[in-house]
C-alpha cells in the first residue's frame, strides 16, 4: 500500500532551526515535494527531489534518500509567518500528470 | 508561477442540494486536474483525477454517482456534489499540473472552496 508518515506536530522558537521528516513507502516513485499550507488556504509549493541530496532554497532545504524512503525538509532563521502545516507528497509514477499522495501533514508553531 | 482559480470560495448549501465547483487553469492548459478533499486538521485526500475529453478516474472509496466530475476544456475542471449532506461538509481544493514535460513540474493548487452542507 502507499504510506507517507511526518510527525503530527512540531514546535520550534523564532531565529532557530528545524527539521521536519518524511519517510514513506509507495508502489512507484518519482519525485517528492513539500508544500506549506496556512490554516484555511491552499497549499503552496516549497520544494522539489527527485536524485538523492540535499536541494537548497534561500531559507528551506530539503533532502532525499531514495534507498531510505526518507525526506527531510528544513527550515532555517525560524519566523514566525512559518508557523503552518508542511506536507510531504510523493508522485508516484512517471510523467508530470501523475498523482500526488499526500502524507499527514506536520503543524509546525513558532514560538517567539 | 502559475496560477489556478476556484468558485466559489465559500458556499453554505441545505441538505440535499446539489452543489458545482469550478476549477479552472488560468494561464496554462491542463489536460488533468486533481480534485482534493481535506478535513479539518488532517492531510489533502485525493478524490479523482480529472481528464480532458474522458471520464474521471476516482479513488477507491469515492462514490462516482454522488461527486459528478466534468472536464469540459483544456482550462476547466468542475465538481459537483450531489444531494450534498452535513458529512460532505469539506474544503474541497483542486490542483492542475503544469505539464511542461519538465521533471520538476508540480502541481499547482487552487485558493480551496470551504462547502457547509447544513
Amino acid at each position: 500500500g502507499q504510506n507517507i508518515d511526518q510527525p503530527t506536530e512540531m514546535t520550534a522558537t523564532e531565529g532557530a532551526i528545524v527539521q521536519i521528516n518524511c519517510t514513506y513507502q509507495t508502489s512507484g516513485f518519482n519525485g517528492l515535494f513539500w508544500y506549506q499550507q496556512h490554516a484555511g488556504e491552499a497549499p503552496t509549493f516549497l520544494s522539489y527531489n527527485v536524485l538523492d541530496g540535499l536541494e537548497e532554497k534561500g531559507r528551506f532545504s530539503s533532502f532525499l534518500s531514495r534507498s531510505k524512503g526518507y525526506s527531510y525538509l528544513l527550515l532555517k532563521e525560524l519566523q514566525m509567518k512559518d508557523s503552518a502545516s508542511y506536507l510531504c507528497a510523493v508522485r508516484d509514477g512517471g510523467g508530470a500528470t501523475n498523482k500526488l499522495i499526500f502524507g499527514t501533514g506536520t503543524l509546525l508553531a513558532v514560538q517567539p | 508561477g502559475a496560477v489556478v482559480s476556484q468558485h466559489p470560495s465559500r458556499v453554505i448549501c441545505k441538505s440535499g442540494t446539489s452543489v458545482k465547483i469550478e476549477c479552472r487553469s488560468l494561464d496554462f492548459q491542463a489536460t488533468t486536474m486533481f480534485w482534493y478533499r481535506q478535513f479539518p486538521k488532517q492531510s489533502l485526500m485525493l478524490m479523482a483525477t480529472s481528464n480532458e475529453g474522458s471520464k474521471a478516474t476516482y479513488e477507491q472509496g469515492v462514490e462516482k454517482d454522488k461527486f459528478l466530475i466534468n472536464h469540459a476544456s483544456l482550462t476547466l475542471s468542475t465538481l459537483t456534489v450531489t444531494s450534498a449532506h452535513p458529512e460532505d461538509s469539506s474544503f474541497y481544493i483542486c490542483s492542475a499540473p503544469t505539464g511542461t514535460g519538465r521533471g520538476t513540474d508540480t502541481q499547482y493548487f487552487g485558493p480551496g472552496t470551504r462547502l457547509t452542507v447544513l
